[in-house]
């Protein structure tokens, strides 16, 4: 399964610390996204890096890609409480993107 | 420019009924997709239709179907309803559907099923 699976499924940080959430997946891909999503909302595109690329930036995020080691990180510099929220990877292959379970993050103010 | 419009936003059916859920993509986007969002499997995807046409399925029984209409407005159904139907359903409009896109979801439909 192309199916990204992200770690931890849950982390909880003080507002002005980094958080960092890892993805793996099994399969080769075209490129790896990653979505946020508020309780209860639909999904909202953060980032795409492609699989030739090692790193993208956006802001206070900051993507990697491994691409021999199967997996990618998103890490968000100096949280803020509105940045609580469930993060999802996205692996894009020959199939409609798969999603992970997803990373609840919870920013305390 | 709109966005991705679900309605409704929370539905309440009993078993063994059906349900239809309508999803207006953003204007121009071709490629609307769908899934079904629960506590424990995550993110699943249904079926992608674009330009009318179902492109991709997901590994749901036949009582999970939908259609594109020629404006791109798409809709899902799920008949003979079960428990376990209950969740969020989501759907995501893009540009082609292409492996390069992003895509750009709506707010979803609650479905509850008792």
């Amino acid at each position: 399964s192309q199916q990204g699976e992200e770690d931890p499924q849950a982390l909880s940080i003080q507002e002005g610390e980094n958080a960092t959430m890892n993805c793996s997946y099994k399969t080769s891909i075209n490129n790896l996204q990653w979505y946020r999503q508020n309780s209860g909302r639909g999904l909202v595109h953060l980032i795409l890096i492609r699989s030739n690329e090692r790193e993208k930036h956006s802001g206070r995020l900051r993507v990697t890609l491994d691409t021999s080691k199967k997996s990618s990180s998103l890490l968000i510099t100096a949280s803020r409480a509105a940045d609580t929220a469930s993060y999802f990877c996205a692996v894009s292959g020959n199939t409609p993107l798969v999603f992970g379970k997803g990373t609840r993050l919870s920013v305390i103010a | 420019k709109a966005g991705v419009t679900q309605t409704p936003r929370y539905l309440i059916k009993t078993r063994g009924q059906q349900v239809t859920l309508s999803c207006s993509p953003i204007s121009g986007h071709r490629s609307v997709s769908w899934y079904q969002q629960t506590p424990g499997q995550g993110l699943q995807f249904l079926f992608e239709y674009f330009s009318e046409t179902q492109r991709n399925k997901g590994n749901f029984p036949g009582r999970f179907s939908g259609r594109q209409f020629s404006n791109s407005r798409s809709e899902m159904n799920v008949s003979t309803l079960e428990l376990g139907d209950s969740a969020l359903y989501l759907c995501a409009s893009s540009s082609r559907g292409g492996v390069e896109e992003k895509l750009f979801f709506g707010s979803g439909t609650q479905l509850s099923v008792l």
